[in-house]
């Protein structure tokens, strides 16, 4: 089945840029959709299509995706930011919904 | 706007099964493609399964295959997540999800924690 990689933590400074990767065998193939949770909440679609933002999410999200990996990039980040993040693709496997691991960010 | 509105906190005994719901309102059930997912405590997001509108068919996570049960009420626009044989690694907070349109997951349920305790 198909694996998507993500670091455990990142840690960043407030107004800082965070960058969190997602790592997979040729995702640059596929769209990948990121998600925010913070805890006790349900997770927040933040980009979808490796890049686009739904309405209401800040233009600082931001994501790129090529080769074996994909990146959400949160430009001048704030407090509120601080949550965990997942990457997700479909797959043409038997398990079509394939999660990363997920990221904690950290604001410091 | 559509909101997914699920069932309150479950406690269950080891061997027994869980029904959590998830309430559509703003749409109707058949204009979505609902999914669940779930996230064990201090663990990441697990998707169940779900309904595919291309082939008409619930398509489930080999890891739940023969234990899991997904169905909908089209009269009340309610979709249900029904696992049975529960044991302890089921403890968890269960979620339903929309299928957007571009394949993503953009509207979540509130979440359901179950419990699996003896």
């Amino acid at each position: 089945s198909y694996v998507l990689t993500q670091p455990p933590s990142v840690s960043v400074a407030p107004g800082k840029t965070a960058r969190i990767t997602c790592g997979g065998n040729n995702i640059g193939s596929k769209s990948v959709h990121w998600y925010q949770q913070k805890p006790g909440q349900a997770p927040v679609l933040v980009v979808y299509d490796d890049s686009d933002r739904p309405s209401g999410i800040p233009e600082r999200f931001s994501g790129s995706n090529s080769g074996n990996t994909a990146t959400l990039t949160i430009s001048r980040v704030e407090a509120g930011d601080e949550a965990d993040y997942y990457c997700q693709v479909w797959d043409s496997s038997s398990d079509p919904v394939v999660f990363g691991t997920g990221t904690k960010v950290t604001v410091l | 706007q559509v909101q997914l509105v699920q069932s309150g906190a479950e406690v269950k005994k080891p061997g027994a099964s869980v029904k959590v719901s998830c309430k559509v309102s703003g749409y109707t059930l058949t204009e979505l493609s609902m999914h669940w997912v779930r996230q064990a405590p201090g663990k990441g997001l697990e998707w169940m399964g779900g309904f595919d509108p291309e082939d008409g068919e619930t398509i489930y996570a080999q890891k739940f295959q023969g234990r899991v049960t997904m169905t909908e009420d089209t009269s009340t626009d309610t979709a249900y997540m029904e696992l049975s044989s529960l044991r302890s690694e089921d403890t968890a907070v269960y979620y339903c999800a929309r299928r957007g349109s571009s394949d993503a997951f953009d509207i979540w349920g509130q979440g359901t924690m179950v419990t699996v305790s003896s």
